[in-house]
């Protein structure tokens, strides 16, 4: 898990402002996720890639949109459409998606308040 | 889709003695469950796994079981100490390969 990096780390924005998240691995891992994590709750899919190039949706995708245009990169933009933004947002990556590759590793996090 | 329960929500234990941690899952499909560790403020740690096409898995003082036919893994720490204080999830893959996570039990350990 080392391998992985987001920034930043702690992420204030206004009302009505888009903000994009980070995340990096070097790996060489094919897919990537993001989660969400609120006090006391387990971990949300907001989005997965499983291959560059490729994303669906996850559990919790409104308000929110990725892109995946490089192997090692997997940005995450909360938009002004996301009404409660304020949460905890894991990275992780996998060499796969199936059979002995799906173990996933995750990224230190990013903290994002809203003011 | 798949749906995992974790109990129980919050567990004390004296230092030295053992704690429990059950999951069920719903997808039959399931094959693949890890269990990860938090401490506040940190990113989640895979501390153990198991694939369905094993019953049980130690790793010193932690070990997984896993009953496919009942749909539920479990989590045992022996011999508690005070840094296995946190919040452990468990998991289950999909047909896709994606996770569903429990909502996670906060460990106590009291010296």
């Amino acid at each position: 898990d080392g391998g992985i990096t987001q920034s930043p780390k702690y992420l204030f924005r206004k009302e009505g402002q888009n903000v994009t998240l980070s995340c990096e691995q070097n790996l060489n891992h094919d897919a990537m996720y993001w989660y969400r994590q609120d006090p006391g709750q387990g971990l949300r899919l907001i989005y997965y890639s499983q291959i560059v190039n490729d994303f669906q949706k996850g559990d919790i995708a409104e308000g929110y949109s990725v892109s995946r245009e490089k192997k090692e990169s997997f940005p995450l933009t909360v938009t002004s459409a996301q009404k409660n933004p304020t949460a905890f947002y894991l990275c992780a990556s996998s060499l796969g998606t199936s059979g002995a590759y799906n173990e996933q590793f995750f990224g230190p996090g990013t903290r994002l308040t809203v003011l | 889709g798949e749906n995992v329960e974790q109990h129980p929500s919050t567990l004390s234990v004296q230092e030295g003695d053992s704690a429990v941690i059950k999951c069920t899952y719903s997808d039959s499909a399931s094959n693949y469950f890890p269990w990860y560790k938090q401490e506040l403020g940190k990113r989640p740690q895979l501390i153990i796994d198991i694939r369905s096409n094993v019953g049980e898995k130690k790793d010193q003082r932690i070990a997984v079981t896993l009953n496919k036919t009942a749909k539920h893994f479990s989590l045992h720490i022996t011999e508690t100490q005070p840094e296995d204080s946190a919040v452990y999830f468990c998991a289950a893959d999909d047909s896709w390969g994606k996770f569903q996570f429990g909502a996670g039990t906060q460990v106590v350990v009291t010296p």
